[in-house]
Protein backbone atom coordinates (compact mmCIF):
# COMPACT_ATOMS: atom_id res chain seq x y z
CA UNK A 1 0.00 0.00 0.00
CA UNK A 2 1.26 4.05 -0.63
CA UNK A 3 3.18 4.59 2.67
CA UNK A 4 3.56 8.41 3.85
CA UNK A 5 6.26 9.10 6.00
CA UNK A 6 6.46 12.36 8.33
CA UNK A 7 9.87 13.79 10.10
CA UNK A 8 10.29 14.10 12.76
CA UNK A 9 8.00 12.31 14.53
CA UNK A 10 8.29 14.57 18.32
CA UNK A 11 9.73 18.06 18.22
CA UNK A 12 10.11 20.20 21.47
CA UNK A 13 10.95 23.46 20.49
CA UNK A 14 10.46 26.86 22.79
CA UNK A 15 7.68 29.72 22.53
CA UNK A 16 8.56 32.12 19.76
CA UNK A 17 10.56 29.29 17.72
CA UNK A 18 9.83 28.04 14.42
CA UNK A 19 9.62 24.30 13.62
CA UNK A 20 9.43 23.17 10.54
CA UNK A 21 7.55 19.48 9.55
CA UNK A 22 8.04 17.28 6.64
CA UNK A 23 5.86 15.25 5.02
CA UNK A 24 6.59 12.56 2.29
CA UNK A 25 5.06 10.19 0.13
CA UNK A 26 7.23 7.53 -0.67
CA UNK A 27 6.24 5.07 -2.90
CA UNK A 28 3.18 7.35 -5.26
CA UNK A 29 3.10 11.00 -6.37
CA UNK A 30 0.84 13.06 -4.29
CA UNK A 31 -0.60 15.69 -6.01
CA UNK A 32 -2.20 16.80 -3.08
CA UNK A 33 -1.75 16.77 0.42
CA UNK A 34 -3.38 17.78 3.58
CA UNK A 35 -2.66 19.08 7.10
CA UNK A 36 -4.52 18.42 10.15
CA UNK A 37 -4.15 18.91 13.77
CA UNK A 38 -5.22 16.64 16.45
CA UNK A 39 -6.12 17.89 19.62
CA UNK A 40 -6.36 14.61 22.40
CA UNK A 41 -9.31 12.89 22.47
CA UNK A 42 -10.69 15.47 19.52
CA UNK A 43 -10.94 14.75 15.94
CA UNK A 44 -8.73 15.38 12.77
CA UNK A 45 -9.23 19.01 11.98
CA UNK A 46 -8.31 20.21 8.57
CA UNK A 47 -6.18 23.19 8.33
CA UNK A 48 -4.66 23.50 4.56
CA UNK A 49 -5.01 21.40 1.64
CA UNK A 50 -2.03 21.60 -0.82
CA UNK A 51 -2.11 21.05 -4.34
CA UNK A 52 1.87 20.51 -5.82
CA UNK A 53 3.18 23.77 -7.11
CA UNK A 54 0.15 25.76 -5.81
CA UNK A 55 -0.16 27.80 -3.14
CA UNK A 56 -2.33 26.07 0.18
CA UNK A 57 -5.85 26.62 0.82
CA UNK A 58 -6.44 27.03 4.01
CA UNK A 59 -9.43 26.44 6.23
CA UNK A 60 -11.50 28.86 7.48
CA UNK A 61 -10.13 30.13 10.72
CA UNK A 62 -6.33 28.68 10.46
CA UNK A 63 -3.43 31.61 9.70
CA UNK A 64 -1.94 31.14 6.74
CA UNK A 65 0.60 33.69 7.64
CA UNK A 66 1.20 31.86 11.14
CA UNK A 67 1.00 27.94 9.74
CA UNK A 68 3.56 28.34 6.44
CA UNK A 69 2.51 25.20 3.89
CA UNK A 70 5.12 24.37 1.17
CA UNK A 71 4.20 21.73 -1.82
CA UNK A 72 7.01 21.99 -3.75
CA UNK A 73 7.06 18.67 -5.55
CA UNK A 74 5.12 15.30 -5.86
CA UNK A 75 6.58 13.77 -2.74
CA UNK A 76 7.21 16.33 -0.49
CA UNK A 77 5.45 18.92 1.81
CA UNK A 78 6.23 21.16 4.66
CA UNK A 79 4.42 22.58 7.23
CA UNK A 80 6.18 25.30 9.26
CA UNK A 81 4.19 26.42 12.37
CA UNK A 82 6.29 30.04 12.41
CA UNK A 83 6.64 31.78 16.20
CA UNK A 84 5.53 29.14 18.08
CA UNK A 85 3.20 29.34 21.40
CA UNK A 86 1.70 26.43 23.61
CA UNK A 87 -1.30 26.81 22.38
CA UNK A 88 -0.05 25.34 19.32
CA UNK A 89 1.09 21.82 20.66
CA UNK A 90 -0.72 19.32 19.10
CA UNK A 91 -0.17 16.38 16.91
CA UNK A 92 -0.05 16.94 13.35
CA UNK A 93 -1.08 14.66 10.98
CA UNK A 94 -0.72 14.93 7.59
CA UNK A 95 -2.31 13.04 4.30
CA UNK A 96 -1.30 12.71 0.28
CA UNK A 97 -3.62 11.39 -2.14
CA UNK A 98 -2.73 10.87 -5.87
CA UNK A 99 -4.61 11.44 -9.16
CA UNK A 100 -6.12 8.15 -9.27
CA UNK A 101 -7.73 7.44 -6.02
CA UNK A 102 -9.95 9.07 -3.77
CA UNK A 103 -8.30 7.64 -1.21
CA UNK A 104 -5.96 9.68 1.56
CA UNK A 105 -2.83 7.98 3.08
CA UNK A 106 -1.78 9.42 6.64
CA UNK A 107 1.28 9.98 7.29
CA UNK A 108 2.35 8.71 11.17
CA UNK A 109 2.09 12.45 12.78
CA UNK A 110 4.38 14.74 14.41
CA UNK A 111 4.02 15.45 18.27
CA UNK A 112 4.78 18.90 18.60
CA UNK A 113 5.03 20.37 22.64
CA UNK A 114 5.89 24.17 22.70
CA UNK A 115 7.42 24.91 26.15
CA UNK B 1 -25.61 20.46 13.76
CA UNK B 2 -22.44 18.58 12.93
CA UNK B 3 -21.94 17.38 9.30
CA UNK B 4 -20.12 14.12 11.23
CA UNK B 5 -21.64 12.95 14.60
CA UNK B 6 -20.06 9.81 15.96
CA UNK B 7 -20.59 8.50 19.75
CA UNK B 8 -16.89 9.02 21.21
CA UNK B 9 -17.20 5.83 23.42
CA UNK B 10 -15.03 4.28 24.78
CA UNK B 11 -17.05 1.15 23.71
CA UNK B 12 -15.81 -1.72 25.62
CA UNK B 13 -16.73 -5.84 24.88
CA UNK B 14 -15.01 -8.90 25.44
CA UNK B 15 -12.80 -10.98 23.03
CA UNK B 16 -15.06 -12.22 19.84
CA UNK B 17 -18.39 -9.98 20.38
CA UNK B 18 -19.50 -8.40 17.56
CA UNK B 19 -18.74 -4.71 17.70
CA UNK B 20 -21.15 -2.29 15.74
CA UNK B 21 -19.61 1.18 15.31
CA UNK B 22 -21.77 4.38 13.71
CA UNK B 23 -22.04 7.41 12.27
CA UNK B 24 -24.51 10.04 11.34
CA UNK B 25 -23.92 12.71 8.49
CA UNK B 26 -25.60 15.87 7.28
CA UNK B 27 -24.48 16.61 4.06
CA UNK B 28 -26.59 14.38 1.29
CA UNK B 29 -24.05 15.30 -1.43
CA UNK B 30 -21.68 13.32 0.27
CA UNK B 31 -20.66 10.09 -1.96
CA UNK B 32 -17.43 8.78 -0.73
CA UNK B 33 -17.55 6.76 3.12
CA UNK B 34 -14.77 5.72 4.42
CA UNK B 35 -13.73 4.41 8.01
CA UNK B 36 -10.24 4.44 9.38
CA UNK B 37 -8.41 3.06 12.22
CA UNK B 38 -5.96 4.79 14.83
CA UNK B 39 -4.02 3.77 17.45
CA UNK B 40 -2.72 5.75 20.25
CA UNK B 41 -0.68 8.76 18.88
CA UNK B 42 0.02 7.03 15.55
CA UNK B 43 -1.57 8.27 12.60
CA UNK B 44 -5.40 7.22 10.97
CA UNK B 45 -5.02 4.03 8.38
CA UNK B 46 -7.98 3.44 5.91
CA UNK B 47 -9.71 0.48 6.94
CA UNK B 48 -12.66 0.36 4.76
CA UNK B 49 -13.57 2.50 1.50
CA UNK B 50 -18.00 2.70 -0.14
CA UNK B 51 -18.87 4.58 -2.31
CA UNK B 52 -22.64 5.46 -2.07
CA UNK B 53 -25.13 2.72 -0.78
CA UNK B 54 -24.71 -0.84 0.23
CA UNK B 55 -22.42 -2.85 1.91
CA UNK B 56 -18.51 -3.91 1.72
CA UNK B 57 -17.33 -6.88 3.82
CA UNK B 58 -13.20 -7.39 4.13
CA UNK B 59 -12.33 -10.01 6.47
CA UNK B 60 -13.88 -9.57 9.84
CA UNK B 61 -15.22 -5.89 8.94
CA UNK B 62 -18.07 -4.83 7.08
CA UNK B 63 -19.23 -1.46 6.21
CA UNK B 64 -22.83 -0.11 5.87
CA UNK B 65 -24.33 2.86 3.81
CA UNK B 66 -27.73 4.02 3.86
CA UNK B 67 -27.96 7.32 2.58
CA UNK B 68 -31.48 7.34 2.96
CA UNK B 69 -30.66 7.93 6.76
CA UNK B 70 -27.57 9.06 6.42
CA UNK B 71 -26.05 6.57 8.33
CA UNK B 72 -22.63 4.57 8.01
CA UNK B 73 -21.54 1.46 9.92
CA UNK B 74 -18.99 -0.25 10.35
CA UNK B 75 -19.04 -4.16 11.91
CA UNK B 76 -16.08 -5.98 13.71
CA UNK B 77 -17.17 -9.86 13.98
CA UNK B 78 -14.81 -11.72 16.55
CA UNK B 79 -13.50 -8.77 17.80
CA UNK B 80 -9.68 -9.26 18.86
CA UNK B 81 -7.84 -7.31 21.47
CA UNK B 82 -5.75 -6.23 19.05
CA UNK B 83 -8.99 -4.19 17.11
CA UNK B 84 -8.66 -1.78 20.43
CA UNK B 85 -8.20 1.41 18.90
CA UNK B 86 -9.88 4.72 17.61
CA UNK B 87 -12.26 4.21 14.52
CA UNK B 88 -13.00 7.06 12.43
CA UNK B 89 -15.60 7.71 9.53
CA UNK B 90 -15.35 10.04 7.33
CA UNK B 91 -17.01 11.36 4.44
CA UNK B 92 -16.36 12.41 1.15
CA UNK B 93 -12.64 12.66 2.53
CA UNK B 94 -12.04 15.82 4.30
CA UNK B 95 -14.85 15.46 6.83
CA UNK B 96 -14.71 13.12 9.51
CA UNK B 97 -16.42 12.21 12.99
CA UNK B 98 -14.82 12.73 16.30
CA UNK B 99 -14.08 8.81 16.71
CA UNK B 100 -14.53 6.44 18.71
CA UNK B 101 -12.58 4.61 20.84
CA UNK B 102 -12.99 0.78 21.24
CA UNK B 103 -11.81 -1.39 24.30
CA UNK B 104 -11.62 -4.98 23.29
CA UNK B 105 -10.23 -7.05 26.53
CA UNK B 106 -9.40 -10.85 26.37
Amino acid sequence: GAVVSQHPSWVICKSGTSVKIECRSLDFQATTMFWYRQFPKQSLMLMATSNEGSKATYEQGVEKDKFLINHASLTLSTLTVTSAHPEDSSFYICSASSMSSYEQYFGPGTRLTVT
Amino acid sequence: QKEVEQDPGPLSVPEGAIVSLNCTYSNSAFQYFMWYRQYSRKGPELLMYTYSSGNKEDGRFTAQVDKSSKYISLFIRDSQPSDSATYLCACSTLTFGKGTMLLVSP
